[in-house]
Order: C-alpha cells, then structure tokens, then sequence
C-alpha cells in the first residue's frame, strides 16, 4: 500500500540534544512538508520542500533543519536551539503543482525529558 | 485576526442530530478550502474539499461562502463513529502549496 511513514511514534530528547524524525513516502510525491501541532492549536508549517535538493522555511523553522536528498525522504531534526520541542510533528506530502491535497503520516510525538 | 478560525467547542450532540460548523478566514486572496477530520493523536485526513458551489458527500455538506469570507461543514444523523475534530483548511493564492489549518472543532456524539 502506498503512503507515508513516521518513525519513531514517540521520541524523548534531553536537555541540549538533537534528534531526527523520520518521513518516508512511497506516493511519488514531489512535494513534502512538516508541521507541529500543539494542543488546542492549529498545524502550523515548519519546512516544505517541492523538489529534491530544494527546500523552503515554513512560518517556525526557528530550531528546525531539514533535507531532501531523496524525492520519498524528508527527515526533520530538532535542533538544541528549539527550546520548546513538546509537540506533535507531522509530515505531509502532496503531489505538488494544482493538487494541493496533503495525505499525512501518523505524526510522532516528541517529548522533552 | 487570526488566518483561519474556528470555534473550538466542544459541540456535544446527541446521535441523530444535525450539527453544523463554520470556519471563518481573513485572506480574501484564499482560494482552496477544505475540511480534514482529525481523531485524536492520531494524523489529519481529508474528509472534503470545498468548493465554491458547494458540494455533498453523504452525510457531510460543505459550502463555501466568499462574500462573508466562511466555509461551514454540515454533519446529518451524526454517528458516534463522527466524534473527532474537523480542521478546516485553506490555501492562499499564489506561490507554493501552503495550507493554513484552523484549531479545529471537536465534536462529541453520545448515545
């Protein structure tokens, strides 16, 4: 079955570290995105990327790096610079051009230790 | 004034009733809309666009109305199965694929 995948689930970082999540798709997507959810809050955009090699910041990319090295990858790591990491990340892909429709992976959950 | 805003409720209805929610958003310039339902943590999915004649799946009705810059969402005989929050979304014109989602509206249907 096509579609996307987020590793890990959860995630706990400690004080000063970095950590990478995860975002494999097998839609053949060109474009990809990140977001952070938190309570009560809308999804608000990290990173995106439309085409390999080539990526944009998004509204908080503030503590945030990414790549785009392959068109089904597009790790997220979380930077000791972010210093409020508690939320919930989800990736999106679209098929990029008039398609504007995001199919999201199930998130994964990063907490602070 | 935020982008895109939602009552967050939560509506509580009983099963069988209609309920209905709005989405209001500030950039005239929108020109995609749609409605993704979220359960909880777990990831948004579509459950419809919106177009600007609005449109019907089932049970779900969406219109969009410009003049008053909102798109609503109507739920029919809502099921238990409907307890979740909607997310309404919208991409502005223009540039890259950019959606702005809402808080969302959580919904609880009970027996």
């Amino acid at each position: 079955d096509g579609g996307i995948t987020q590793s890990p689930k959860y995630l706990f970082r400690k004080e000063g570290q970095n950590v990478t999540l995860s975002c494999e798709q097998n839609l053949n997507h060109d474009a990809m995105y990140w977001y952070r959810q938190d309570p009560g809050q809308g999804l608000r955009l990290i990173y995106y990327s439309q085409i390999v090699n080539d990526f944009q910041k998004g509204d908080i990319a503030e503590g945030y790096s990414v790549s785009r090295e392959k068109k089904e990858s597009f790790p997220l790591t979380v930077t000791s610079a972010q210093k409020n990491p508690t939320a919930f990340y989800l990736c999106a892909s679209s098929q990029g051009g008039a398609n504007e429709k995001l199919f999201f992976g199930s998130g994964t959950q990063l907490s602070v230790l | 004034r935020k982008e895109v805003e939602q009552d967050p409720g939560p509506f509580n209805v009983p099963e069988g009733a209609t309920v209905a929610f709005n989405c209001t958003y500030s950039n005239s310039a929108s020109q995609s809309f749609f409605w993704y339902r979220q359960d909880c943590r777990k990831e948004p999915k579509l459950l419809m666009s919106v177009y600007s004649s609005g449109n019907e799946d089932g049970r779900f009705t969406a219109q969009l109305n410009r003049a008053s810059q909102y798109i609503s969402l109507l739920i029919r005989d809502s099921k238990l199965s409907d307890s979740a929050t909607y997310l309404c979304a919208l991409k502005a014109s223009g540039g890259y694929n950019k959606l702005i989602f809402g808080a969302g509206t959580r919904l609880a249907v009970h027996p």
